[in-house]
């Protein structure tokens, strides 16, 4: 909702320009990675997601990066648009076990004409 | 399109009533889950689901329960609400085995 946006980092950008937000995850086991959008007053949204046998991974104009040796996630946005703005989640789940997902505080990124 | 619904956007309870908050989902889906979410502290998970009449406790359980009686419906029970549980919470459900998660619009509580 509106108030999801407070108290997170915040990633200011000008419309058309790329954007890269980053997550740090927190268990080296995890083997799948999503990334998230939430809009004011919605709930998240899956963007694209990636494996842990990938460092890569390519949709429209975004792209996950993965680093494991460092345990980071990037999300790029390539030209952001005022509808890009939003509040960015990573998500990751650990090997085994139920389909838990472990989400990240989030950060909200801005667009500005 | 798998749709995730919460019955209520807004609600305002007063402090020691009993909540029922309910989701729906309508693709038969094995996993069902409930998160609350605060400013500054992300998706917090209170309770899951992997089957009919089934539930796990997450991460912040304490003060809730839950009842799935029919697959397509996950209830979130706040026994005697408090202040410290006013938030906005969000349901979501994916099928077993599959990774991401489906998400319905989140309901936001405000107990008095």
């Amino acid at each position: 909702g509106e108030s999801v946006g407070l108290h997170l980092p915040t990633l200011s950008v000008q419309e058309g320009d790329n954007s890269i937000i980053n997550c740090a995850y927190s268990n080296s086991a995890s083997d799948y990675f999503i990334w998230y959008k939430q809009e004011s007053g919605k709930g998240p949204q899956f963007i694209i997601d990636i494996r842990s046998n990938m460092d890569k991974r390519q949709g429209q104009r975004v792209t996950v990066l993965l680093n494991k040796t460092v345990k980071h996630l990037s999300l790029q946005i390539a030209a952001t648009q005022p509808g890009d703005s939003a509040v960015y989640f990573c998500a990751e789940k650990g090997p085994g076990g139920y389909n838990k997902l472990i989400f990240g505080a989030g950060t909200r990124l801005a667009v500005h004409p | 399109d798998v749709k995730v619904t919460q019955s209520s956007r807004y609600l305002v309870k007063r402090t020691g009533e009993k909540v029922f908050l309910e989701c729906v989902q309508d693709m038969d889906h094995e996993n069902m889950f409930w998160y609350r979410q605060d400013p500054g502290l992300g998706l917090r998970l209170i309770y899951f689901s992997y089957d009919v009449k089934m539930k796990e406790k997450g991460d912040i359980p304490e003060g809730y329960s839950v009842s799935r009686e029919k697959k397509e419906r996950f209830s979130l029970i706040l026994e005697s609400a408090s202040t410290n549980q006013t938030s906005m919470y969000l349901c979501a459900s994916s099928l077993s085995g599959a990774r991401g998660y489906t998400f319905g619009s989140g309901t936001r509580l405000t107990v008095v």
